[in-house]
């Protein structure tokens, strides 16, 4: 079993639209966990955080189920520079981070 | 204040040849690590170093491979004798502290290795 799971979509959203995806990590003892962005051929960068209370950053709210071992992102008014690839990525311990393959997001005019 | 550096941002190696593969953490970071995405892959974890240590390189592949993070210079990332398979972007990362799980970790542009 892969330790970080994405369907990698793509998911074609409407401008102004919501769109929410998930993504499931198989290690139980994963101590932190986070969403990155990454532009076509580009680095990964850091969108934000995700706690077990849930948190919020503008338009981006981020969600973590422990008991069922999934993060969720919601993205809310969708711009079209929203338009990216969002790696969910797991601290298994010791900053060995694990990745997803990617959400394809596509924000349509 | 710069970020990650990595150089060069393109290398095209010929089977067989070595490669070299320099990153510069971002000021202030003592910690390093290695990532490398295949084509329509995720990043995948390859070293974690510190300054002359290697913390975690359970990532590695078992030969060809070598990594280091001199006292001064760059960290290098090098492979030798490069296969068609090699061909990939290889990401650095550096962090602050390293010590604790929630640090953050800031990527380098990459390097876009093909082997022909």
């Amino acid at each position: 079993r892969k330790e970080v799971e994405q369907d990698p979509g793509p998911f074609n959203v409407p401008e102004g639209a919501t769109v929410a995806f998930n993504c499931t990590y198989s290690n139980s003892a994963s101590q932190s966990f986070f969403w990155y962005r990454q532009d076509c051929r580009k680095e990964p960068k850091l969108l934000m955080s995700v706690y077990s209370s849930g948190n919020e950053d503008g338009r981006f709210t981020a969600q973590l189920n422990r008991a069922s071992q999934y993060i969720s992102l919601l993205i809310r008014d969708s711009k079209l520079s929203d338009s990216a690839t969002y790696l969910c990525v797991v601290n298994n311990g010791n900053n060995r981070l694990a990745f997803g393959k990617g959400n394809q997001v596509v924000v349509i005019p | 204040n710069a970020g990650v550096m990595q150089n060069p941002r393109h290398l095209v190696r010929r089977r067989g040849q070595e490669a070299r593969l320099r990153c510069s953490p971002m000021k202030g970071h003592s910690h390093v690590y290695w990532y490398r995405q295949l084509p329509e892959e995720g990043l995948k974890f390859m070293v974690y170093l510190q300054k002359e240590n290697i913390i975690d390189e359970s990532g590695m592949p078992k030969e060809r491979f070598s990594a280091e993070f001199p006292k001064e210079g760059p960290s290098i990332l090098r492979i030798q004798q490069v296969v068609r398979g090699d061909s990939a972007a290889y990401f650095c990362a550096s962090s602050p502290l390293g010590a604790s799980s929630t640090d953050t970790q800031y990527f380098g542009p990459g390097t876009r290795l093909t082997v022909l």
